[in-house]
C-alpha cells in the first residue's frame, strides 16, 4: 500500500464552524505533513510530525490544531477559519523527517470558507 | 524571495518529442532534488529525485540533469506522451538544519500534443 488518503475531499464550511481533516497512511512512514497549496502556488508547509510528535510548525495560526493520534493517522482540526483559508490541504508522509526520503502526498481536501 | 524557481509556467510539446522542464535554485545550501507531477484533483505524486553528489539520474523515460555550478536542474521526458500532460514542480531540501523541509516551484504545465 503506498497510498495516502485524504478526507473529505471537499468542504464547504462557515467561519464559525469546526471541522476536522483527515490523513492516513499505512507505509509504517514515521514523518506526517499539512501542507496549504493556494491556486497556482506551490505547496507552503504548515506542520510536522515525527514519531507522533509535532516537530514543526510553520508559524500557523491558533484555528488550526494538528493532531497525530497513531503512527497511521494525522488530523487537522479548524475552528473560526476566516475566507482566506479557502485552498487545497495536502497530506503528505515519509518514511523520517530527512531530506533524502521522499514524501508522498494524498490527494488533498478542498477547503472553502464562507 | 523564492529560491527555487521554475521561469516557464507551460510548455507544449508534440506527442513523441523530447520535453525539457527547467528549474533554478539560489540557496547553496540544497543539495536534495526532486520533481512532482500533479494531475487537477490530485495531490503531487513523485516522479524522480537527484542528490548533488550526482548530475544525472534515469529512471525510464524521465531523467533529471543537475549542474551545481550554475544551480539548474532540468527534467527531460522522452518520448513524451499525452498522459505526461500535467502541472510538473520542482523541489530542493537541504541536509542541514530544517532538512524536513521541501521549498517548492511554483511549476510548469506540460501540455503534450497528441
Amino acid at each position: 500500500d503506498t497510498e495516502v488518503t485524504q478526507t473529505p475531499k471537499h468542504l464547504v464550511m462557515g467561519m464559525t464552524n469546526k471541522k476536522s481533516l483527515k490523513c492516513e497512511q499505512h507505509m509504517g512512514h514515521r514523518a506526517m505533513y499539512w501542507y496549504k497549496q493556494k491556486a497556482k502556488k506551490p505547496p507552503e508547509l504548515m506542520f510536522v510530525y515525527s514519531y507522533e510528535k509535532l516537530s514543526i510548525n510553520e508559524s500557523v495560526p491558533s484555528r488550526f490544531s494538528p493532531e497525530c493520534p497513531n503512527s497511521s493517522l494525522l488530523n487537522l482540526h479548524l475552528h473560526a477559519l476566516q475566507p482566506e483559508d479557502s485552498a487545497l490541504y495536502l497530506c503528505a508522509s515519509s518514511q523520517e523527517i530527512v531530506s533524502y526520503n521522499e514524501q508522498f502526498f494524498g490527494p488533498g481536501t478542498r477547503l472553502t470558507v464562507l | 524571495d523564492q529560491q527555487v524557481k521554475q521561469n516557464s509556467p507551460s510548455l507544449s510539446v508534440q506527442e513523441g518529442r523530447i520535453s525539457i522542464l527547467n528549474c533554478d535554485y539560489t540557496n547553496s545550501m540544497f543539495d536534495y532534488f526532486l520533481w512532482y507531477k500533479k494531475y487537477p484533483a490530485e495531490g503531487p505524486t513523485f516522479l524522480i529525485s537527484i542528490s548533488s553528489i550526482k548530475d544525472k539520474n534515469e529512471d525510464g523515460r524521465f531523467t533529471v540533469f543537475l549542474n551545481k555550478s550554475a544551480k539548474h536542474l532540468s527534467l527531460h521526458i522522452v518520448p513524451s506522451q499525452p498522459g505526461d500532460s500535467a502541472v510538473y514542480f520542482c523541489a530542493a531540501s537541504s541536509t542541514g538544519a530544517g532538512s524536513y523541509q521541501l521549498t517548492f516551484g511554483k511549476g510548469t504545465k506540460l501540455s503534450v500534443i497528441p
